[in-house]
C-alpha cells in the first residue's frame, strides 16, 4: 500500500490483559519503527526491523513487550499483562533501505483501565 | 546523546499574527537529520520538512519557513499569517546519519492555538 496502516484505531483493554496493535508498513520499505507517544506528547522510540529482523531494540521495555515482522504478514506488538501506564498512542513508521524520512501511520490509541 | 529541546510548550497567537517555534538540538554526530512534525487534534503526525546537517540554507514553502542555524543547533519554524487551521502540536526531531534507519529523537512538542 501507498500509506502505513495501524489497526485497530482504539483499543481499550482492563488491566492485566493482552494487547496486540497491527502495522502493514508502505510497500518496498525495508524499515519499520514503533515509537509510544504519552499523554504528556513525549514520543519514546520502542524497536526497529530491518525487514523481519530486530534492527534496534534500545527502547523495549523486555518484561511485557514483544514485536515481530514475519514476511507477508503486517508487524505486530504485543503487550502481555497491560498496566494503566501502558495508556498511550502507539505509532508505526516504515522507511525504504536506510535512507529517506520515515513515513508515520495514524496510531492505535491504547488506554488500559 | 541525541537531544531536541523545545522551550516553548504552548503558544498562543492571534490570527495573522506570525510565530515562530523554536528547536535546539544536541548530536555528536557530524552528519544528521532534521524534521518538523505537525500534529492536529486528530492525532496524526504530518511530515513538514527533512533537512540534513550539510544543508543550512532556509526553506520557505507558502507560509511556513526554516531557519537551520548550526552556529547555535538551532532549527527554528516560522508561520507567517497564521491561521486557525494551524492550531496543532509541532514537534521537532533528529535523527542520526542514515535518516531511515535510525530512530527519531523528538522534542517535547510545542502546543501553538491560533485565535480567530
Amino acid at each position: 500500500g501507498e500509506e502505513v496502516a495501524q489497526t485497530p484505531k482504539h483499543l481499550v483493554r482492563g488491566e492485566g490483559q493482552k494487547a496486540k496493535l497491527y502495522c502493514a508498513p508502505i510497500k518496498g520499505h525495508s524499515y519499520v519503527f514503533w515509537y509510544q507517544q504519552v499523554l504528556k506528547n513525549e514520543f519514546k522510540f520502542l524497536i526497529s526491523f530491518q525487514n523481519e529482523n530486530v534492527f534496534d531494540e534500545t527502547g523495549m521495555p523486555k518484561e511485557r513487550f514483544s514485536a515481530k515482522c514475519l514476511p507477508n504478514s503486517p508487524c505486530s506488538l504485543e503487550i502481555q499483562a497491560t498496566k494503566l501506564e501502558d495508556s498511550a498512542v502507539y505509532f508505526c513508521a516504515s522507511s525504504q533501505r536506510g535512507y529517506g524520512e520515515a513515513f508515520f501511520g495514524q496510531g492505535t490509541r491504547l488506554t488500559v483501565v | 546523546a541525541q537531544k531536541v529541546t523545545q522551550a516553548q510548550t504552548e503558544i498562543s497567537v492571534v490570527e495573522k499574527e506570525d510565530v515562530t517555534l523554536d528547536c535546539v538540538y544536541e548530536t555528536r554526530d557530524t552528519t544528521y537529520y532534521l524534521f518538523w512534525y505537525k500534529q492536529p487534534p486528530s492525532g496524526e503526525l504530518v511530515f513538514l520538512i527533512r533537512r540534513n546537517s550539510f544543508d543550512e540554507q532556509n526553506e520557505i514553502s507558502g507560509r511556513y519557513s526554516w531557519n537551520f542555524q548550526k552556529s547555535t543547533s538551532s532549527f527554528n519554524f516560522t508561520i507567517t499569517a497564521s491561521q486557525v487551521v494551524d492550531s496543532a502540536v509541532y514537534f521537532c526531531a533528529l535523527s542520526g546519519p542514515y535518516s531511515g534507519n535510525t530512530p527519531l529523537v523528538f522534542g517535547k512538542g510545542t502546543r501553538l492555538s491560533v485565535i480567530a
